[in-house]
């Protein structure tokens, strides 16, 4: 089985900040790892994505994040944030040998502030 | 390009009552799969459809069931309704033998 855990339930930021969003997973077989963004009263959109190769990952909207596999981690960064980018992020992982179940993490509330 | 879509957006019902919800996927997609999720709480998937096959499973009770048609749309249905059903639930899809699933923007149930 997975577990998903993200380090932080909520993260006030000033505006043009930087800030980074911590996951860490256990998993006892290889995994593929997501970062979803949800704005208020919507579904969920995909950030960015590690399935195999460079372990740091460029995504929409100015997200990045670096797998390390030693760690089990998969940090989201962004380095200057903006008032939109108030919304729950979510990082989740899936398993390579039979995707479809994707386990999720309970959530990091980022605020943005001026 | 039309994405995930879902109806209706929200729906209130009472305890024992039924419901019944609805997924277009994203144009191209074969693939649907359900999450339930709590006020507070991250996403936990239900179940996935393919080829009009329930595929996998998460741990939710047989009150929950599901239905795919040949044109890949899905229904979720929920039996005996609970004050606990009370979540968004999303649909995500993808295309067979691609890891990347997209979500619509979900169905808000209240059960009273």
């Amino acid at each position: 089985a997975q577990s998903v855990t993200q380090l932080d339930s909520q993260v006030p930021v000033f505006e043009e900040a930087p800030v980074e969003l911590r996951c860490n997973y256990s998993s006892s077989v290889s995994v593929y790892l997501f970062w979803y963004v949800q704005y208020p009263n919507q579904g969920l959109q995909l950030l960015l994505k590690y399935l195999s190769g460079s372990t740091l990952v460029k995504g929409i909207n100015g997200f990045e994040a670096e797998f390390n596999k030693s760690q089990t981690s998969f940090h989201l960064r962004k380095p200057s944030v903006h008032i939109s980018d108030t919304a729950e992020y979510f990082c989740a992982v899936t398993r390579t040998d039979s995707w479809g179940k994707l386990q999720f993490g309970a959530g990091t509330q980022v605020v943005v502030t001026p | 390009d039309a994405g995930v879509t879902q109806s209706p957006t929200h729906l209130i019902k009472t305890r024992g009552q039924q419901v019944t919800l609805r997924c277009s996927p994203k144009s191209g997609h074969d693939t649907v799969s359900w999450y339930q999720q709590a006020l507070g709480q991250g996403p936990q998937f239900i179940f996935q459809y393919y080829e009009e096959e329930e595929r996998q499973r998460g741990n939710f009770p047989d009150r929950f069931s599901g239905h795919q048609f040949p044109n890949y749309s899905s229904e979720l249905n929920v039996n005996a309704l609970l004050l606990g059903d009370s979540a968004l639930y999303l649909c995500a899809s993808s295309l067979e033998g691609s890891e990347t699933q997209y979500f619509g923007p979900g169905t808000r149930l209240l059960v009273l």
